[in-house]
């Protein structure tokens, strides 16, 4: 079993619909949670940071972390088809541990 | 401010040939980190620099080794080239102050490997 899965996509929806993003992992150690987002043929960029459990907010995105269930989601509200991208979760056990990503999902947002 | 910088973007070598990839952190950060990205396998992590000495290690054969000079500049090495080493490889730096945060990584566009 990978440590992070992730729902393998693609995914496609229509402008304005709410997208819902999920992760879930099997290490219990993992405190650090972060969604990053990569347009192609450019790197991943950091888009939400979440420690331990709890939701966050960052205006149309909100990440929400369910330690107990060892799941974390994103969601998009009011998607754009600016938000056409490959979406990766990934996790760490400390502050200076290592990166564990998901294989990411590709979200087409169409106009 | 700059971002991660690698070099080159592109790269096609020959089965056996080694090859050196370079990363350029963000001015003040002094981790630099590697990862391989393929469509199988996804983001997988290789190793970090932090201060110029390996803090953490992928598991990834010792083919695939890296080094970090004083200036954080980083270089990594793959030697004796597989056809399955064609790959994205990515480079991202973070800025460790007090507490050592390690998670807010940046990235650079990568390297694109082609072994042939």
């Amino acid at each position: 079993q990978k440590e992070v899965e992730q729902d393998p996509g693609p995914l496609s929806v229509p402008e304005g619909a709410i997208v819902s993003l999920n992760c879930t992992y099997s290490n219990s150690a993992f405190q650090y949670f972060m969604w990053y987002r990569q347009y192609s043929r450019k790197g991943p960029e950091l888009l939400m940071y979440t420690y331990s459990s709890g939701n966050k907010e960052d205006g149309r995105f909100t990440a929400q972390v369910d330690k107990s269930s060892k799941y974390i989601s994103l969601f998009i509200r009011d998607s754009q088809p600016s938000d056409s991208a490959t979406y990766l979760c990934a996790m760490s056990a400390g502050a200076n541990s290592k990166l564990t990503f998901g294989k990411g999902i590709t979200l087409s947002v169409r106009p | 401010k700059a971002g991660v910088t690698q070099t080159p973007r592109y790269l096609i070598k020959t089965r056996g040939q080694q090859v050196t990839l370079s990363c350029s952190p963000i001015s003040g950060h002094r981790s630099v980190s590697w990862y391989q990205q393929t469509p199988g396998q996804g983001l997988q992590f290789l190793f970090e620099y932090f201060s110029e000495t390996q803090r953490n290690k992928g598991n990834f054969p010792g083919r695939f080794s890296g080094r970090q000079f004083s200036n954080s500049r980083s270089e990594m090495n793959v030697s004796t080239l597989e056809l399955g080493d064609s790959a994205l490889y990515l480079c991202a730096s973070s800025f460790l102050g007090d507490g050592g945060l390690n998670t807010e990584a940046f990235f650079g566009q990568g390297t694109r490997l082609t072994v042939v």
